[in-house]
């Protein structure tokens, strides 16, 4: 069975930093795109970026180019999304998804969300 | 503002068949990128219905059903049942944007 698990709900202040996880398991974790989607409180679901395990090549969305950081260890079969310095509008509940196969394909599995809570 | 467009809102009887809109442009569905459909309920992963404008992932009732014509694209639910009601997104792909995924805003289907 195919699965991805993102890592607990996390509380911080502006300007700290946070790296926070999606690991997958079930399939071969290297071979299928890991993408991530940020929900902000009230709003819908927003196309922050993509990352292929395999040779650790990503792409962002424009709207999120140097806002964060994409990245995956393989040997653990996770992927990651981090801040150097988180803003109160980071605020959202965060998705990992995989992509099938081709660039076209949907996002055919989910995480069950990292709800990122920046507050001072 | 989304790049598609997508009701608020939707409500339907039990039973009842409605539709959910996805409106687009020439730089996403209409250059003829495929549409997807998903389904968030609350408190559990979001979950793939459609794919490729009319397929349904195994598991997926055939009560959903999706389409796509020009410039936009459909999410049709027939019988409609209590478990139905929760938001569903349209995501598809623009040129003017890399070729970057882009989702609709969602509407919140409400089973009255």
């Amino acid at each position: 069975e195919v699965q991805l698990v993102q890592s607990g709900p996390e509380v911080k202040q502006p300007g700290e930093s946070l790296k926070i996880s999606c690991k997958g398991s079930g399939y071969s974790f290297t071979n299928y795109r890991i993408g991530w989607v940020r929900q902000m409180p009230g709003k819908g679901l927003e196309w922050m970026g993509i990352i292929y395990p395999g040779d650790s090549d990503t792409k962002y969305s424009p709207s999120f180019q140097g806002q964060v950081t994409i990245s995956a260890d393989k040997s653990i079969s996770t992927a990651y999304l981090q801040w150097s310095s988180l803003k109160a509008s980071d605020t959202a509940m965060y998705y990992c998804a995989r992509r099938g196969r081709d660039d076209y394909s949907p996002l055919d599995y989910w995480g069950q969300g990292t709800l990122v809570t920046v507050s001072s | 503002q989304s790049v598609l467009t997508q009701p608020p809102s939707v409500s339907g009887a039990p039973g009842q068949r409605v539709t959910l809109s996805c409106t687009g442009s020439n730089s996403n569905i209409g250059a003829g990128y495929d549409v997807h459909w998903y389904q968030l309920l609350p408190g559990t992963a979001p979950k793939l219905l459609i794919y490729g404008n009319n397929n349904r992932p195994s598991g997926v009732p055939d009560r959903f059903s999706g389409s796509k014509s020009g410039t936009s694209a459909s999410l049709a639910i027939t019988g409609l049942q209590a478990e139905d009601e929760a938001d569903y997104y349209c995501q598809s792909y623009d040129s003017s944007l890399s070729s970057s995924r882009v989702f609709g805003g969602g509407t919140k289907l409400t089973v009255l």
